[in-house]
């Protein structure tokens, strides 16, 4: 069964750069039929969508943070990681990381966000 | 960026049905999912590729996708269902995923 841990800093301070690892059990990071995600939740508040790679190379990112962000990951490992730089209060979330099962790499793009790790609480201030 | 609508709160006694909208523009040309959220859990998907059910998802959950508005069906809704629902989908404009706002659903 499909396991996915986030390990974060937890608290950091403005300016910081987040750094943020997604270990997964279960599966292979390297696999073509899976992409890797982030999803943010900010406290009492929505999903927002952060970024997705494949093992293939593909990276995408939520174009409001795109110039802070680098997806990566690491198939010795079987880990990927996130780095949001310059970090304010409003970074302040449970970060999840998630796999999505792809269907179709499109177009059209068909998939979905099948398993999805417990999360990490990120609070950001000074 | 693109956007996808959600009513923030829907109420629907136990036994009856509960239908969430989700409105983005040309949403039916995209595929939208579904996913619950219970307080203090992390999502799960209950709807995929529009109207598709994952294993273990119950007959209860469906969905259409069409014109500029996907919408969740929940039949005979329980008190279990009680949660948060976002719909989400892939823009292939912006090359992003979006979430929907967020519904509320609570069973009165």
């Amino acid at each position: 069964q499909l396991q996915l841990q986030e390990s974060g800093p937890g608290l950091m301070k403005p300016s910081e750069t987040l750094s943020l690892t997604c270990s997964v059990s279960g599966g292979s990071i390297s696999s073509s039929r899976y992409f890797w995600g982030w999803i943010r939740q900010p406290p009492g508040k929505g999903l927002e969508w952060i970024a997705t790679f494949s093992s293939t190379g593909l990276t995408y990112y939520n174009p409001s943070l795109k110039s802070r962000l680098t997806i990566s990951g690491d198939t010795s490992k079987n880990q990927y990681y996130l780095k949001l730089r310059s970090v304010t209060a409003a970074d302040s979330a449970i970060y999840h990381c998630a796999r999505h099962t792809i269907i179709s790499a499109g177009p059209p793009r068909i998939d979905f966000l099948d398993s999805w790790g417990q999360g990490t609480l990120v609070t950001v201030s000074s | 960026s693109y956007e996808l609508t959600q009513p923030p709160s829907v109420s629907v006694s136990p036994g009856q049905t509960a239908n969430i909208a989700c409105s983005g523009d040309g949403l039916g040309n995209k595929y939208a999912s579904w996913y619950q959220q219970r307080p203090g859990h992390s999502p799960v998907v209950v709807i995929y590729e529009d109207t598709k059910r994952p294993s273990g998802i119950p007959e209860r959950f469906s969905a259409s996708n069409s014109g500029n508005t996907a919408t969740l069906t929940i039949s005979g809704t329980q008190a279990m269902d009680e949660a948060d629902y976002y719909c989400q989908a892939w823009d292939s404009d912006t090359a992003s995923y979006v979430f929907g706002t967020g519904t509320k659903v609570t069973v009165l």
